[in-house]
């Protein structure tokens, strides 16, 4: 049973234009999620958290958006760049003390078009 | 500063033989994570080493296991390797001290198994 989902497996958008990207959750234990973006080769690169107490968080072009009551969390590009075009997981995890054990969803493949 | 290292980047076995992963995590990162990432199924948690000891474990089987090092660099082994054991092995290294110190990924290790 996968507690982190993203249904959608790719989204493609034009350049300067917003990218959503969507994740659903099913634990409600889930305190803290993250974003990740992911190029061909490479290993996952941290993008953006945010903490359960919070609803929005924002670095720059990138904003998390967190609904508790809907266990529904998006990533929102404004504007699309290029060079944004990778794979993008989003993870959750639990607070069990000191440890954090990442559950990550499926990955969307983002393509931005120019 | 150096950031993760995996070695082997790739890796040929056939079923029923066993595999040694090398991580060299970041200079100064106690917390090492491992993540098998399969097409369509994301980076599933394998388990998790500070300081020596496993701190945190998914849900595989006993045929995945780890170590760590007094330097914190980690090891996974896989015994009696099947055709479903073909990934991406990918480890992440974090101070650890903290539930939201950030994990930074490795390249990963492409395993194929024949």
């Amino acid at each position: 049973d996968q507690q982190v989902k993203q249904n959608s497996p790719s989204l493609s958008v034009q350049e300067g234009r917003i990218s959503i990207l969507n994740c659903d959750y099913t634990n409600s234990m889930f305190d803290y999620f993250l974003w990740y973006k992911k190029y061909p080769a490479e290993g996952p690169t941290f993008l953006i958290s945010i903490s359960s107490i919070k609803d929005k968080n924002e670095d720059g072009r990138f904003t998390v958006f967190l609904n508790k009551s809907a266990k529904h969390l998006s990533l929102h590009i404004v504007p699309s760049q290029p060079g944004d075009s990778a794979v993008y997981f989003c993870a959750a995890s639990a607070n069990s003390g000191s440890a954090r054990q990442l559950t990550f969803g499926s990955g969307t493949q983002l393509t931005v078009l120019p | 500063k150096a950031g993760v290292t995996q070695t082997p980047r790739y890796l040929i076995k056939t079923r029923g033989q066993q595999v040694t992963l090398s991580c060299s995590p970041i200079s100064g990162h106690r917390s090492v994570s491992w993540y098998q990432q399969t097409p369509g199924q994301g980076l599933q948690f394998l388990f998790e080493y500070f300081s020596e000891t496993q701190r945190n474990k998914g849900n595989f089987p006993g045929r995945f296991s780890g170590r760590q090092f007094s330097n914190s660099r980690s090891e996974m082994n896989v015994s009696t390797l099947e055709l479903g054991d073909s990934a991406l092995y990918l480890c992440a290294s974090s101070f650890g001290g903290s539930p939201y110190n950030e994990q930074f990924f490795g390249p990963g290790t492409r395993l194929t198994v024949l």
